[in-house]
């Protein structure tokens, strides 16, 4: 069974702190990670796409790093703004399938 | 193109009731997904569509869900008999490219509410 574990649950910071989340998944079979920004009453819209061990992507303030080895990635926020605030998922795609199997996200709380 | 549709946005039916939910991917999209999602949860994975051909099904899946996608086209996904259990977000998705590792183009989603 592919688990996707992402943490925290939730977090709630202040406008211009700098967080990041974590996504955890099966080191083995890795073809792809997908991070996904889904705002409330709208649909999931992608953030990165990432395929590489030690890929490194970059969308503004946004960025996320991967590694496939040890089978986790990481998305970083800096300088925190109200509009950051949705929930993350991350999703990991097998080179078995075509199965995506989604994280059950971060949810992201930014206070002016 | 606009996007990925979906039709209808909310459908409230009650229980025992068969429901059909429509999905119409971005044009030059090849690939098109169904998952379903619950409070608190990701999107969890139903089927998959390259073109017509559905390539890979959830075991979650019951024999009361089917889906299809005709000439590759538009896709709908029916629950028959539905129960309370269904209740829950269904989102279509559509991807382009030669491989897995393109993003996916969601729709608004259709909420279902089973009474």
């Amino acid at each position: 069974i592919l688990n996707v574990e992402q943490s925290p649950q939730s977090l709630h910071v202040q406008e211009g702190d700098s967080t990041n989340f974590t996504c955890s998944f099966p080191s083995s079979n890795f073809y792809a990670l997908h991070w996904y920004r889904w705002e409330t009453a709208k649909s999931p819209e992608a953030l990165f796409v990432m395929t590489l061990n030690g890929d490194e992507k970059k969308k503004g303030r946004i960025s996320a790093t991967l590694n496939t080895k040890e089978g986790y990635s990481y998305l970083y926020i800096k300088g925190s703004q109200p509009e950051d605030s949705a929930t993350y998922l991350c999703a990991f795609i097998d080179t078995g399938g075509f199965k995506t199997i989604f994280g059950a996200g971060t949810r992201l709380f930014v206070k002016a | 193109d606009t996007g990925v549709s979906q039709d209808p946005r909310h459908k409230i039916t009650k229980r025992g009731q068969n429901v059909t939910f429509r999905c119409d991917p971005i044009s030059e999209h090849n690939r098109l997904y169904w998952y379903r999602q619950t409070l608190g949860q990701g999107p969890e994975f139903l089927t998959y569509f390259q073109n017509e051909a559905q390539l890979e099904k959830s075991r979650l899946l019951s024999d009361r869900f089917s889906a299809e996608r005709p000439k590759g086209s538009f896709s709908t996904l029916e629950i028959q008999r539905t129960e309370q259990g269904d209740s829950a977000m269904y989102l279509c998705a559509s991807s382009g490219g030669q491989g897995h590792a393109y993003e996916q183009y969601f729709g608004p989603g259709t909420r279902l509410t089973v009474t």
